[in-house]
């Protein structure tokens, strides 16, 4: 079963712009990372926030997370065409899934030149 | 850099054949995972391994077996392959549970 939900499901946006993803889950985490995947390729680690951090930046991407409401956002600021890809959150689930990564499905970026 | 490399890249498979799924790693991870992605369902854990000598099962592990001899090989083998494998698979390392995971470029396994 999914342990994370992206939101939405697929985003476009004019280069420049901001890009926003929301992740849901369901379980108390130790922590929430989130993946890039470009088309045809393998997932490339972006970030990782802790349960009990709040937020976190690199470079252009900022993660918040809010355990009270069992979510996470990523947040692309001045979006270029590279950055189209499918975005993932994973979380560690001790619970449900003894510390082992559960996926979302993805939210797929389209950023227009 | 090579990092995580699988074999083969793309496949088609006769349904009822065994196949095994090659993975190679040189970071010197302790722990391995096997993934498969379908459209719609994202990745889903098939088995895991979190040293050498050891492994588990995943959330979809029926029907794929692995085995991990040594720190850097994680083949995933189907014994007796059907049409609902196909599918594209990715292994993965991480240094311990649940950091971050390093993936391979994935196989894709059509089974007809």
């Amino acid at each position: 079963s999914q342990q994370g939900e992206e939101d939405p499901q697929a985003l476009s946006i004019q280069e420049g712009e901001n890009a926003t993803m929301n992740c849901s889950y369901k379980t108390s985490i130790n922590n929430l990372q989130w993946y890039r995947q470009n088309s045809g390729r393998g997932l490339v680690h972006l970030i990782l926030i802790r349960s009990n951090e709040r937020e976190k930046h690199s470079g252009r991407l900022r993660v918040t997370l809010d355990t009270s409401k069992k979510s996470s956002s990523l947040l692309i600021t001045a979006s270029r065409a590279a950055d189209t890809a499918s975005y993932f959150c994973a979380t560690d689930a001790p619970e449900s899934s003894g510390d082992k990564l559960t996926f979302g499905t993805g939210t797929r970026l389209a950023v227009r030149p | 850099i090579a990092g995580i490399t699988q074999a083969p890249t793309s496949q088609i498979l006769a349904a009822g054949r065994r196949m095994t799924l090659r993975c190679t790693q040189d970071m010197r991870h302790n722990a391995m995972y096997w993934y498969r992605q379908d459209l719609g369902l994202g990745l889903r854990l098939i088995h895991y391994s979190n040293t050498a000598g050891t492994t588990g099962k995943g959330e979809v592990p029926d029907g794929y077996s692995v085995s991990r001899a040594n720190t850097d090989d994680f083949p995933l083998t189907l014994a007796s392959a059907v049409p609902s494998q196909t599918s594209v698979y990715f292994c993965a390392s991480s240094e311990g549970n649940a950091g971050e995971l390093f993936f391979g470029e994935g196989s894709r396994l059509t089974v007809l």
